[in-house]
């Protein structure tokens, strides 16, 4: 059971561009998100999440989209920067307390061309 | 601040061997957790600690895998025996597990790729 889903396992664009990653979610129980970003051979690194109470949160060049209603959310990189290229996962949970589990998507590939 | 330390960096066994991985979290950090990715997916937790206590282990395959945190701080992960399917990355990370925005964030090591041949 997918809780989380990544449908582009890969995404191009040029530098300067703007890169939108999606994500998709089918448990309606899940009440924070959160985007983690992994360059190879290293674990991955937090970057950006958004409670379910908002529908935007905003970090630098990277905004995070969250639409309930259709249990989906994504990450805005403006403008990308070839250092951007990396793999970037979606994760989930249901509130913030120590008990409750992370789940990530699939991932997906970003690629950011000079 | 120092990272979440793992070894070993890489592993190759043959299936029905025995493994081990270690982990040292970030000072601190009261939660620990061993997540398992295999290629192409994404990282699935297998069991999180609370100290030296275990919060969630559902998804561990207690048949043949086994986890433990020695006095709260560093942890080891064991398979016996391992399977092909056991090939992954093993990532530990750790967070400081108080509830609220600072729990959000897990920090994590730079993992151990097993294969299981």
């Amino acid at each position: 059971d997918q809780q989380v889903k990544q449908n582009s396992p890969s995404l191009s664009v040029q530098e300067g561009r703007i890169s939108i990653l999606n994500c998709d979610y089918t448990n309606s129980m899940f009440d924070y998100f959160l985007w983690y970003k992994k360059y190879p051979a290293e674990g991955p690194t937090f970057l950006i999440s958004i409670s379910s109470i908002k529908d935007k949160n905003e970090d630098g060049r990277f905004t995070v989209f969250l639409n309930k209603s259709a249990k989906h959310l994504s990450l805005h990189i403006v403008p990308s920067q070839p250092g951007d290229s990396a793999v970037y996962f979606c994760a989930a949970r249901r509130g913030l307390t120590s008990g409750s589990r992370l789940t990530f998507g699939e991932g997906t590939q970003l690629t950011v061309n000079p | 601040e120092a990272g979440v330390a793992q070894s070993p960096r890489y592993k190759i066994i043959e299936k029905r061997q025995s493994v081990a991985f270690w982990c040292n979290p970030i000072s601190g950090h009261a939660t620990l957790y061993w997540y398992q990715q295999i290629l192409g997916q994404g990282p699935k937790l297998l069991i999180q600690f609370q100290n030296n206590g275990v919060v969630d282990d559902s998804q561990l395959p207690k048949d043949r895998f086994s986890a433990e945190r020695l006095k709260g701080v560093d942890s080891t992960l064991k398979i016996q025996p391992a399977k092909l399917e056991d090939s992954a990355v093993y990532l530990c990370a750790s967070s400081y597990g108080t509830g609220g925005p600072t729990y959000e964030k897990l920090f994590f090591g730079s993992g151990t790729q097993l294969s299981v041949l």
